[in-house]
C-alpha cells in the first residue's frame, strides 16, 4: 500500500515569511495529491490538490509542486498570516481507488 | 453546502461497553469513511465504504466493526471498549469519482475509562 511521509512535523515562522511543507510518497500509480488545512478544534478542509499531470498549482498565497519522477510534492504558503497557523495534512490517493493516505502532519505556528 | 455531521461531539464510555459513533451526510455521497485521529499519527483510515451495505477494511479495523444500512448513514462501533481505543474519531464522506474531495464531520472525542 501508499506510505506517505511529511515533514517536517512543527513549523515556526514569522508573519510574512514563507512555508515549505514536504511530502514523499511510495506508490508511483498515485494520481491525486490533495491538502487538507485543520485549524484548532476544527475539521480538516482541503485548501488545494493537484494531480499526477500537473507539476504545479497556485491559489492566490498557496501553491502546491510536484516531482513525479522522485515522488515527492509540497505546499508553499507565501506572506504567511497569523490565521494560517494549523495543522496541514498530505495525501495521497492511487489510482483507481477512493481511499486517501495521510502523512502526519505539519503543525504550522505564524507569530505577529 | 455539504453537511457532515456526527452524532456526538464528547463522549465517555467506560471499559467493555458497545459504542455506537453515527455519521450522516446530505450530499448523496456514495463513499464515506471513518479515521481516528491521535497526535503525532495524523490520520488513520479505519473503514470506509462505497455503497449501502458494502464496507472496506482500513489499515487499523481490529477492535472496529461499520455499519452502512442507509446511503446517507454510516456507523462505527467498538463491540467492546478500550482504553486504547481513547481518540478522536473523524467521519468523511466523497463523490466516487476523480475528484473525490474528502469532506469531514466535526469530529467525536471519545474517551474510554
Amino acid at each position: 500500500g501508499e506510505n506517505v511521509e511529511q515533514h517536517p512535523s512543527t513549523l515556526s515562522v514569522q508573519e510574512g515569511d514563507s512555508a515549505v511543507i514536504k511530502c514523499t510518497y511510495s506508490d508511483s500509480a498515485s494520481n491525486y495529491f490533495p491538502w487538507y488545512k485543520q485549524e484548532l478544534g476544527k475539521r480538516p478542509q482541503l485548501i488545494i490538490d493537484i494531480r499526477s499531470n500537473v507539476g504545479e498549482k497556485k491559489d492566490q498565497r498557496i501553491a502546491v509542486t510536484l516531482n513525479k519522477t522522485a515522488k515527492h510534492f509540497s505546499l508553499h504558503i507565501t506572506e504567511t498570516q497569523p490565521e494560517d497557523s494549523a495543522v496541514y495534512f498530505c495525501a495521497a490517493r492511487e489510482s483507481g481507488y477512493s481511499t486517501l493516505t495521510f502523512g502526519k502532519g505539519t503543525m504550522l505556528l505564524v507569530s505577529p | 453546502d455539504v453537511k457532515v455531521t456526527q452524532s456526538s461531539r464528547y463522549l465517555v464510555k467506560r471499559t467493555g461497553e458497545k459504542v455506537f459513533l453515527e455519521c450522516v451526510q446530505d450530499m448523496d455521497h456514495e463513499n464515506m469513511f471513518w479515521y481516528r485521529q491521535d497526535p503525532g499519527l495524523g490520520l488513520r483510515l479505519i473503514y470506509f465504504s462505497y455503497d449501502v451495505k458494502m464496507k472496506e477494511k482500513g489499515d487499523i479495523p481490529e477492535g472496529y466493526s461499520v455499519s452502512r444500512e442507509k446511503k446517507e448513514r454510516f456507523s462505527l462501533i467498538l463491540e467492546s471498549a478500550s482504553t486504547n481505543q481513547t481518540s478522536m474519531y473523524l467521519c468523511a464522506s466523497s463523490f466516487r469519482g476523480p475528484n473525490n474531495e474528502q469532506f469531514f464531520g466535526p469530529g467525536t472525542r471519545l474517551t474510554v475509562l
